[in-house]
């Protein structure tokens, strides 16, 4: 069974632009989860989707917003890109997001390594 | 709010030898789970170990184990004979059933030695 993936897998943007990055997870999978992953902040949960319903999102701006297809693929979009952004954003998916299940394991994607200049 | 804490920033060992890695949070809910996630090099995040905290017996994963210490809000992870394969940055994370969301510590930098 293929992972998760992500595409692009590196992108480099100048402030004030905006960009997508795109998930697609496990098949079978239909919960998507997002994070931002720096060297000084570790890894931030962004937010949670599951059958295109965002479950929860952490303390980001509104530039950050999600969404997912009904096909469980899920996109990320940035606007007005700052300094800041610059990150490794990683998807990951498990069958249902729900922590209750022994099987019901988060699996990463390799990430999208975004530069802001 | 959760709060996942990982105090050592990076962390040597001999191959062969055992390692701890310590991890605290801080919770105020009963319904929780706490896991290990492995990034090696290549970035690939990967499951090492989870816990759940209605479970007393700490959970044993082949050369990894946990000690979980729920009153102290403790949750260190044992490396025992240590391999090179095992040089990677090690996160801690928390999730509470319902919320969806997973809260990591900043993590440690494990770097095993030959």
């Amino acid at each position: 069974k293929a992972g998760v993936t992500q595409t692009p897998r590196y992108l480099i943007k100048t402030r004030g632009q905006q960009v997508t990055l795109s998930c697609s997870p496990i098949s079978g999978h239909r919960s998507v989860s997002w994070y931002q992953q720096t060297p000084g902040q570790g890894l931030q949960f962004l937010f949670e989707y599951f059958s295109e319903t965002q479950r929860n999102k952490g303390n980001f701006p509104g530039r950050f917003s999600g969404r997912q297809f009904s096909n469980s693929r899920s996109e990320m979009n940035v606007s007005t890109l700052e300094l800041g952004d610059s990150a490794l954003y990683l998807c990951a998916s498990s069958l249902a997001g729900g922590a209750g299940l022994p099987q019901e394991t988060q699996y990463f994607g390799p990430g999208t390594r975004l530069l802001v200049l | 709010a959760q709060t996942v804490t990982q105090s050592q920033p990076e962390m040597s060992v001999q191959e062969a030898e055992t390692v701890t890695l310590s991890c605290t949070y801080d919770t105020s809910e009963n319904n929780y789970y706490l896991f290990w996630y492995k990034q090696p090099p290549s970035r690939q995040m990967i499951l090492v170990i989870r816990q759940e905290a209605y479970k007393q017996q700490n959970a044993t994963e082949n050369r990894f184990s946990v000690n979980f210490q729920k009153a102290a809000k403790s949750f260190s992870l044992k490396i025992s004979d240590s391999q090179l394969g095992d040089t990677a940055m090690y996160f801690c994370a928390s999730t509470t059933s319902g919320t969806y969301k997973y809260i990591f510590g900043t993590g440690t930098r494990l770097k095993v030695l030959a």
